[in-house]
């Protein structure tokens, strides 16, 4: 299975400020997708990032506030823009398409 | 994908079986059932799935019901590690990393 790595683990930040998140796989991988968990709740996808193309978002998430980079096979970042308290969540990274899915122990966002 | 009902919480008694339901009644027959764990403060972790058949593995084992219209996750000897929140997904193999998780069952087990 593949192993997945996301860089800060937490990080508290100050409104109106902006957050990229990283997102390293030990394996080559088509797709990679964003989620986002907010306290008390599931998880919701926020976007799939394909090498080499932009990346396709999910209804309510738009890319001037989640802007996502997929330069290689193995990376990606999602950036949290002009962050709000109602963006104090956990993000996470995953991988699987045609298996299992894996996951990052996430990113814990506090915004004040 | 099918959305899927579990109930929000369940408690076990350490060592017992923990038994985990998922009803699923809308699945269409190129869909299958995948379970995940999460445990406070990590990410989900695969736990197993299924198409029709049922499945075991180290972790745990997956029965299907034959109309496929609702599943149980069995952990034969629950520990106390085994606290999380436990969600069942229900989708098509080639979209596995669009997953639509529910509110999913907190399992409490308890000494």
């Amino acid at each position: 299975s593949a192993v997945i790595s996301q860089k800060p683990s937490r990080d508290i930040c100050q409104r109106g400020t902006s957050l990229t998140i990283q997102c390293q796989v030990d394996s080559q991988v088509t797709m990679m997708f964003w989620y986002r968990q907010q306290p008390g709740q599931s998880l919701t996808l926020i976007a799939t990032a394909n090498q080499g193309s932009e990346a396709t978002y999910e209804s309510g998430f738009v890319i001037d506030k989640f802007p996502i980079s997929r330069p290689n096979l193995t990376f990606s970042t999602l950036t949290v823009s002009n962050m709000s308290p109602e963006d104090s969540s956990i993000y996470l990274c995953s991988v699987g398409q045609n298996q299992p899915q894996h996951f990052g122990d996430g990113t814990r966002l506090s915004i004040l | 994908d099918a959305k899927t009902t579990q109930p929000p919480s369940m408690d076990c008694a350490e060592g017992r079986a923990a038994n985990l339901p998922c009803n699923h009644s809308t699945i269409s027959g190129n869909e299958y059932v995948y379970w995940y764990r999460q445990i406070h403060s990590q990410g989900p972790q695969y736990i197993i799935h299924g198409l029709k058949n049922n499945e075991t593995n180290e972790m745990a084992s997956l029965i299907i019901t034959e109309d496929r219209k609702s599943s149980t996750l069995i952990l034969p000897h629950a520990t106390l590690r085994d606290t999380a929140v436990y969600y069942c997904i229900v989708r098509v193999a080639t979209n596995a990393g669009k997953s639509t998780f529910g509110d999913g069952t907190t399992l409490t087990v308890k000494p």
